[in-house]
């Protein structure tokens, strides 16, 4: 079947406005997580979603990013007021939700803040 | 706090020569480890866990749970194997946290 989609591939926004990033995890996937990727800083872990709630939010960086998942499926990860240290790639996976799934990874979405 | 940690950045060797790639992590738990791999322009994927104790692409992987660690080897480097490679923990079988990563640069 399908992978992990994410959408747009690409964004580029000015500073100070919002972007929603979508994800579509693989059917079936219970657990959904976002994590970021920057330059020479590897992967940051954001969020984690089993179903439609979110057990670990620590990852967050600011009060400007949250995430919803609904229906157990699409989630989008919403940056407000985006700062140029936003600039990024912005990964979403997917998991079964068991004990030692591995995780299945999307394409990204690249992020640059002007 | 659990954390993954890989020493090297950067790792270059020549082909066929042994590549041995460091992990070391701290979790209090009982650890479930992984590693993942990022060929140019492809999304990341999984290579190998350990508890599936599998050699994948020539790569094997030990725990170490004495020396905390979990290094991933080959012993002939080829050039396909260049990529970025991540070694992952994961808490309470979940939730994953990753090392910084190495790129491995094969060298002809």
């Amino acid at each position: 079947g399908a992978g992990v989609s994410q959408s747009p591939s690409n964004k580029v926004t000015e500073k100070g406005k919002d972007v929603e990033l979508r994800c579509d995890p693989i059917s079936g996937h219970t657990a959904l997580y976002w994590y970021r990727q920057s330059l020479g800083q590897g992967l940051e872990f954001l969020i984690y979603f089993q179903g439609n709630s979110a057990p670990d939010k620590s990852g967050l960086p600011s009060d400007r990013f949250s995430a919803e998942r609904t229906g157990g499926s699409v989630s989008t990860l919403t940056i407000q007021r985006t700062q140029q240290e936003d600039s990024a790639v912005y990964l979403c996976a997917s998991s079964l939700g068991r004990l030692n799934s591995p995780l299945h990874f999307g394409n990204g979405t690249r992020l640059t803040v002007t | 706090a659990q954390r993954v940690t890989q020493p090297e950045k950067l790792l270059s060797v020549f082909k066929g020569a042994p590549v041995e790639l460091k992990c070391n992590y701290s979790y209090s738990g009982s650890p479930e480890l992984f590693w993942y791999v990022q060929y140019s322009r492809q999304r990341l994927q999984l290579l190998l866990r350990h508890i599936s104790r599998e050699s994948i692409k020539g790569f094997t992987a030990d725990l170490n749970k004495g020396e905390t660690s979990f290094h991933l080897k080959k012993p002939f480097a080829q050039e396909e194997d260049s990529a970025m490679y991540y070694c992952a923990l994961a808490r309470d079988g979940q939730n994953f946290v990753f090392g910084p990563g190495t790129r491995l640069s094969v060298l002809p």
